[in-house]
């Protein structure tokens, strides 16, 4: 089982907005990071730290952190990005990585 | 460009061991970890231990200990990832991800991931 939970899936319409959320008891002490996956590929980081994106992620992505919940954000959710997103972080002892469980986004 | 290349697929019987390399380009290898993801089919995401290039540290998830190994040639700029003791449930892609500099939980450069299949 994961210490950091993620809802299975998640929809939203095209061009609205959608909040993908990673709960976990470490992330109130350590950030998470986001990646996408698409099927057959290698995911790729699209937030880390309190709200970075690496060059490239389109600034629709955007990263917030509250309590023992994580969220990424996309403002006006395009159909590339239906994908699988995953959040990951510091386990509970802060020694190992941990990934949430993921979050399959549809988009309608 | 930065970049991880990773070593081909392998089919290995059980209760073999699988060994499967990473070599980065375009950055210094030993100035950021290294560490191994692994993804069954149609499963998640899971993490099962990191490398530092330079020291040869390394940590393992709880899970693997005592099977994996991690390890590094640096004049190559190659890292490696050594599984033993493989069974039916060791068939997965296994990734390995650098970790970016100052947020070693964030994993910017990923390998192409190799195939790993464990069959009679």
């Amino acid at each position: 089982s994961s210490e950091l939970t993620q809802d299975p899936a998640v929809s939203v319409a095209l061009g609205q907005t959608v909040r993908i959320t990673c709960q976990g008891d470490s992330l109130r002490s350590y950030y998470a990071s986001w990646y996408q996956q698409k099927p057959g590929q290698a995911p790729v980081l699209v937030i880390y730290g309190k709200n970075n994106r690496p060059s490239g992620i389109p600034d629709r992505f955007s990263g917030s952190s509250s309590g023992n919940t994580a969220s990424l954000t996309i403002t006006g959710a395009q159909a590339e990005d239906e994908a699988d997103y995953y959040c990951n972080s510091r386990d509970s002892s802060g020694k190992h990585v941990v990934f949430g469980g993921g979050t399959k986004l549809t988009v309608l | 460009q930065v970049q991880l290349v990773q070593s081909g697929a392998e089919v290995k019987k059980p209760g073999a061991s699988v060994k499967v390399s990473c070599k980065a380009s375009g950055y210094t290898f030993t100035s950021y970890d290294i560490n191994w993801v692994r993804q069954a089919t149609g499963q998640g995401l899971e993490w099962m231990g990191w490398m530092n290039p330079n020291s040869g540290n390394t940590g393992y998830a709880q899970k693997f200990q005592g099977r994996v190994t991690m390890t590094r040639n640096t004049s190559i700029s190659t890292a490696y990832m050594e599984l033993s003791s493989l069974r039916s449930e060791d068939t997965a892609v296994y990734y390995c991800a650098r970790g970016e500099e100052g947020n070693p939980n964030a994993f910017d450069i990923w390998g192409q991931g190799t195939m790993v299949t464990v069959s009679s």
